[in-house]
């Protein structure tokens, strides 16, 4: 089956540390995106990748990180420089990032401080 | 500021009737808007994709209207089941990477 995939599902942070979270996709992508997702707010993106080995940062990329080493995976670390880290973290790709196509998106992990 | 707004409040109606969600949205020119669905927990799903220059799109039993003069979309479950009860986001692109979402609205179904 084609998808997008996000591992873990749920993660557990102690303060300070930096955690990394997995996405994949075997759509055949060029775009991938990370967005975040708290209560009551809309998706706000974190970063966004047109293109393997190029990245761009959205609009709230501090405190965070990643890389685009393979078409198909775009990892996300968490740093300890993200001081409100705990929410659903949503990986998405889609076709390309200059037209206008569908996102098709992981099913969250979801990050919680401890 | 550029904002895009969802009814916060849930929306709750009878099986069988039309459901109607509205997305407002100021100080955007999108190219083209988004319906997607979410269920709790999980992430969104693609329903329908809307052009500025289309007043109207259907799929099945969903209606999706985009008025640039209103800078509104409509979005229209028509024969509603308990099965459509869910979370629908409004996204707005004006083009390339940049899509914003708004924060949705509950729809719950009643059986």
């Amino acid at each position: 089956d084609g998808g997008i995939t996000q591992s873990p599902k749920y993660l557990f942070r102690k303060e300070g540390q930096n955690v990394t979270l997995s996405c994949e996709q075997n759509l055949n992508h060029d775009a991938m995106y990370w967005y975040r997702q708290d209560p009551g707010q809309g998706l706000r993106l974190i970063y966004y990748s047109q293109i393997v080995n190029d990245f761009q940062k959205g609009d709230i990329a501090e405190g965070y990180s990643v890389s685009r080493e393979k078409k198909e995976s775009f990892p996300l670390t968490v740093t300890s420089a993200q001081k409100n880290p705990t929410a659903f973290y949503l990986c998405a790709s889609s076709l390309s990032g200059e037209v206008s196509t569908e996102a098709f998106f992981g099913q969250g992990t979801r990050l919680t401080v401890v | 500021s550029q904002k895009i707004e969802q009814n916060s409040e849930a929306l709750n109606i009878q099986e069988g009737k039309t459901a109607t969600l509205t997305c407002n949205y100021t100080n955007y020119s999108p190219a083209y808007l988004q319906w997607y669905r979410q269920d709790p927990g999980r992430g969104p799903v693609f329903l329908l994709l809307i052009r500025e220059n289309e007043k109207e799109k259907r799929k099945e039993r969903l209606k999706v209207t985009f008025d640039t003069t209103l800078k509104q979309s409509l979005f229209h479950i028509t024969a509603s089941q308990p099965a459509d009860s869910a979370t629908y986001l409004c996204a707005l692109s004006t083009g390339g990477f940049k899509t914003i979402f708004g924060a949705g609205t509950r729809l719950f179904v009643k059986a």
